[in-house]
């Protein structure tokens, strides 16, 4: 069955310096998703992308993160001047289409120190 | 008033019992329903999709009521293998999803 890679499974870095975090979604899907989960909270959204750019974001996502899909199959996360509030698991996710169910990678861990 | 509201957990129960989680929503133009389960330090895996008619997945079975905003969630024989956190996930559009807070589920033996 075809799924969600992320990489890598766990990111160390020190406060202020920048990450990328990367998903692999499943090939065919259409709709892709980062969310975010600190440890022992609720899953976060964070931005969705559809198309080529940005569909919709919560208000998590400011400045400080983008997203890109660089080459047609790679759907990255990069995150700026990282603050220790970023630690968390950083889920992506993809869909296919209309009211078709989301896929999840595995996450990444991000720990900022 | 959140968007998506479950039960406050958690529910302990033993094994052998039926336990039924609760999900209010409150964006009537929601046009998609699932429940998922999220094992600790796990990502949220696909439980069910929940349809209008509601729908029937061995021991699992899933309700839509759209007229009071609500799905649910009913485990009969529960097994040691479903402690985990249910989540609630309520879609008005592919770029709307929202979770709920989740349902900590502990089946004891």
């Amino acid at each position: 069955e075809p799924e969600v890679t992320q990489t890598p499974s766990h990111q160390v870095t020190q406060m202020g310096q920048e990450v990328i975090l990367r998903c692999v979604p499943i090939s065919n899907h259409l709709y892709f998703y980062w969310y975010r989960q600190i440890l022992g909270q609720k899953v976060e959204f964070l931005v969705s992308f559809y198309n080529n750019e940005i569909s919709e974001k919560s208000e998590i996502f400011d400045d400080q993160f983008s997203v890109e899909r660089p080459d047609g199959s790679n759907f990255t996360l990069k995150i700026r001047s990282t603050k220790l509030e970023d630690s968390a698991m950083y889920f992506c996710a993809s869909r296919g289409q209309n009211n078709q169910p989301q896929h999840f990678g595995d996450g990444t861990r991000l720990s900022i120190l | 008033r959140k968007e998506v509201e479950q039960d406050p957990g958690p529910f302990n129960v033993p094994e052998g019992a039926t336990v039924a989680f609760n999900c209010t929503y409150s964006n009537s133009a929601s046009q998609s329903f699932f429940w998922y389960r999220q094992d600790c330090r796990k990502e949220p895996k696909l439980l069910m999709s929940v349809y209008s008619s509601g729908n029937e997945d061995g021991r699992f079975t899933a309700q839509l009521n759209r007229a009071s905003q609500y799905i649910s969630l009913l485990i009969r024989d529960s097994k040691l293998s479903d402690s985990a956190t249910y989540l609630c996930v309520v879609n008005s559009s592919p770029d709307d999803m929202r979770f709920g807070a989740g349902t900590r589920l502990t089946v004891k033996p």
